[in-house]
């Protein structure tokens, strides 16, 4: 069955960076490409862009452009996403999502929570 | 791209159904057969419950209906139970990008 299982929780100090994974297991990776949704502490679902996991090419959702980098690792079947210079307002749980066909996110990590505290 | 409407709070109770509304623009819910429906219970991850305006994935009850009427899109839960208690939330997809809604609480009375 398809899975996408995420890194462990993370708590950086503000100004460090972060890299989170989702390794996919029970499909193609490469035939889907890959979701970055974000959720704030009792906030909604954010969507922080996709990347195309044929090319490796990053689309970024306004507000997620410059310290935000989206990556992959096909060998291991592993999408990355690596936040930099991190600030208080990045603490959130950060999802990987595959998506199904066009902007339909059928299977999701558990979530991995970043908290950036002093 | 702004979030798309929804109610901030929904309820019923068993048995009955409730519906819950997503409102956008032509650009994204008006423009576009993408609409698709998570459900989130506390701590977990989001579930796809609708995709393409009104299309189930298999295991998803029939309970679960989704329709369009111009730019606005509805999720409708018949036969509430109380495992529907959970936070609902709507997407589109956009020309550039995909857009959520800011999440409806359903509480089951």
């Amino acid at each position: 069955q398809v899975q996408l299982v995420q890194s462990g929780s993370e708590l950086k100090k503000p100004g460090a960076s972060v890299k989170v994974s989702c390794r996919a297991s029970g499909y193609t990776f490469t035939s889907y490409a890959m979701n970055w949704v974000r959720q704030a502490p009792g906030q909604g679902l954010e969507w922080m862009g996709w990347i195309s996991t044929n090319t490796g090419n990053p689309t970024y959702a306004q507000g997620f452009t410059g310290r935000f980098v989206f990556s992959l690792d096909t060998s291991v079947s592993t999408a990355y996403l690596q936040i930099s210079s991190l600030k208080a307002e990045d603490t959130a749980v950060y999802y990987c999502a595959r998506d199904g066909q066009l902007a339909v996110f059928d299977s999701w990590g558990q979530g991995t929570l970043v908290t950036v505290s002093s | 791209q702004s979030a798309l409407t929804q109610p901030a709070s929904v309820s019923g109770s068993p048995g009955q159904s409730i519906t819950i509304s997503c409102t956008g623009t032509s650009s994204d819910v008006g423009g576009y057969n993408y609409v698709s429906w998570y459900q989130q219970h506390p701590g977990k991850a989001p579930k796809l419950m609708i995709y393409d305006v009104s299309n189930r994935p298999s295991g998803v009850s029939n309970r679960f209906s989704g329709s369009k009427s111009g730019n606005t899109a509805s999720l409708t839960i018949s036969g509430l139970q109380a495992e529907d208690e959970s936070d609902y939330y709507c997407s589109s997809f956009t020309s550039s990008s995909t857009v959520f809604g800011g999440g409806t609480k359903l509480t089951v009375l």
